[in-house]
């Protein structure tokens, strides 16, 4: 099972609402990445997280908040987000941060709006 | 074949030409790179790397180059097909944080 699962596919959110997004991967990684993505933009590095620990938190607003229940699972929850915050989230996951040579398994994406 | 030496955002192709698509990257500390290709509606999907040891590797139709003393990467890909069209992301990793460079569109005409 080579294979990022990030559910939802779709998700549309007032500036109000809380949400979560959720990813899963059964590979075995023990590093796993939030990207964002804008529209004909490459992705920005959101946070990453290190055996369950984040290790990297790109500056991230606070209305976005991640979670790594356990090595297989990692969701990011969305709090009173801004219209600008709309764009496609990708979960990826890569060998132990440690491993320098790996690379990193995405995800298919949430593509998010936010009205 | 279709080159270009400096890094263009869009990539207009012959079916069966061979494709190359350029990359700068910033930090020099990098030492390892991977290429990504992303088709509309999907996540990113890894294509082939190269650590810095190395100035050339190949795969299924598909060779990188890497040029650290400009900080240039390239991919090239032999016999272009239809379902080569995406964009594609040269990726640097340093202190274990992987970035991403600006895409490049690459549409092929049948």
């Amino acid at each position: 099972d080579t294979e990022v699962t990030q559910t939802p596919k779709h998700l549309v959110m007032g500036m109000t609402n809380k949400k979560s997004l959720k990813c899963e991967q059964h590979m075995g990684h023990r590093a796993m990445y939030w990207y964002k993505q804008k529209a004909k933009k490459p992705p920005e590095l959101m946070f990453v997280y290190s055996y369950e620990k984040l290790s990297i938190n790109e500056s991230v607003p606070s209305r976005f908040s991640p979670e790594c229940p356990n090595s297989s699972l990692l969701n990011l929850h969305l709090h009173a987000l801004q219209p600008e915050d709309s764009a496609l989230y990708l979960c990826a996951s890569s060998h132990s941060q440690g491993a320098r040579y790996t690379e990193a398994f995405f995800g298919q994406g949430t593509r998010l709006t936010v009205v | 074949g279709e080159s270009v030496g400096l890094h263009l955002p869009t990539l207009s192709v012959q079916e069966g030409d061979n494709s190359i698509i350029n990359c700068a990257y910033s930090n020099s500390a990098s030492d390892y790179f991977i290429w990504y290709k992303q088709e509309s509606g999907k996540g990113p999907q890894f294509i082939i790397d190269i650590r810095s040891n190395m100035d050339k590797r190949q795969g299924q139709r598909v060779t990188v180059l890497l040029n650290k003393t400009v900080k240039h990467l390239s991919l090239q890909i032999a016999a272009t097909q239809p379902g080569d069209s995406a964009v594609y992301f040269c990726a640097e990793k340093n202190d274990y944080k992987l970035s991403f460079g600006a895409g490049t569109t690459v549409t092929v005409r049948a």
